[in-house]
């Protein structure tokens, strides 16, 4: 089974509306992470945002918030007011366990957005 | 600060050739790790480190070996180049399991 799961290959947004990128994962370990990048068309890796398992509240960062459902085991992502520079791949990865050397991201297969005029 | 830098940017091999991809940061992490990224694909961990010495293989490490032997530097070794190993690979660094991991900018490798 995947680890992690983004179903939508594609989505489409107008320009300053809201968007939300879903994020399913798969672990039996109480202790992990969950992290949300960014891949433009230029090719870097850019990292947007990061929700531990333990932590009570979801995590945001500037127009960027994690919609976290534990029970449910999902993590999307929400991108408030999007730009034209939203446009991009998005990966969801996880890092499962808390001893020294859990350190592995797993990432999903991505989701391109295409943020319209 | 430069962050996390891998050179070359771009390189054609010959099937059977070897080269190593050279990855370096600068900002003191204990965690280094490569990836390589195929279409449809995600990332797919090839090789990561934990500190220097320490080693381990990632998802996909056939055909590849890694070395650490200082904290800056985690170079990626392809010992015979095969076409399954065209890729952009991506090697990244983080300062702990609960921060982002920066990535460096890339290798597109291609292998004829």
């Amino acid at each position: 089974a995947q680890k992690i799961t983004q179903t939508q290959p594609g989505m489409f947004v107008q320009e300053k509306e809201a968007v939300t990128l879903d994020c399913t994962y798969d672990t039996s370990d109480p202790s992990y992470g969950l992290f949300w990048y960014k891949q433009p068309s230029s090719g870097e890796m850019i990292f947007l945002i990061y929700q531990g398992s333990y932590d009570q509240q979801n995590a945001t960062e500037g127009r960027y918030s994690l919609n976290f459902q534990k029970a449910r085991k999902s993590a999307n992502l929400v991108i408030s007011a999007s730009q034209l520079g939203d446009s991009a791949m998005y990966f969801c990865a996880m890092r499962e366990g808390r001893s020294w050397g859990n350190y592995k991201l797993t990432f999903g297969k991505g989701t391109l957005l295409t943020v319209n005029p | 600060n430069a962050g996390v830098t891998q050179t070359p940017k771009f390189q054609v091999l010959k099937t059977g050739q070897s080269m190593t991809l050279q990855c370096a940061q600068d900002m003191n992490h204990e965690y280094m790790s490569w990836y390589r990224q195929d279409p449809g694909m995600g990332l797919r961990l090839i090789h990561y480190s934990v500190g220097a010495g320490i080693t381990d293989q990632g998802e996909v490490p056939n055909g590849y070996n890694v070395s650490r032997s200082t904290t800056e530097d985690f170079p990626l070794r392809l010992l015979s180049a095969a076409p399954s190993q065209t890729s952009v690979y991506f090697c990244a660094s983080s300062p702990g399991s609960s921060y982002g991991y920066t990535f460096g900018s890339g290798t597109r490798l291609t292998v004829v």
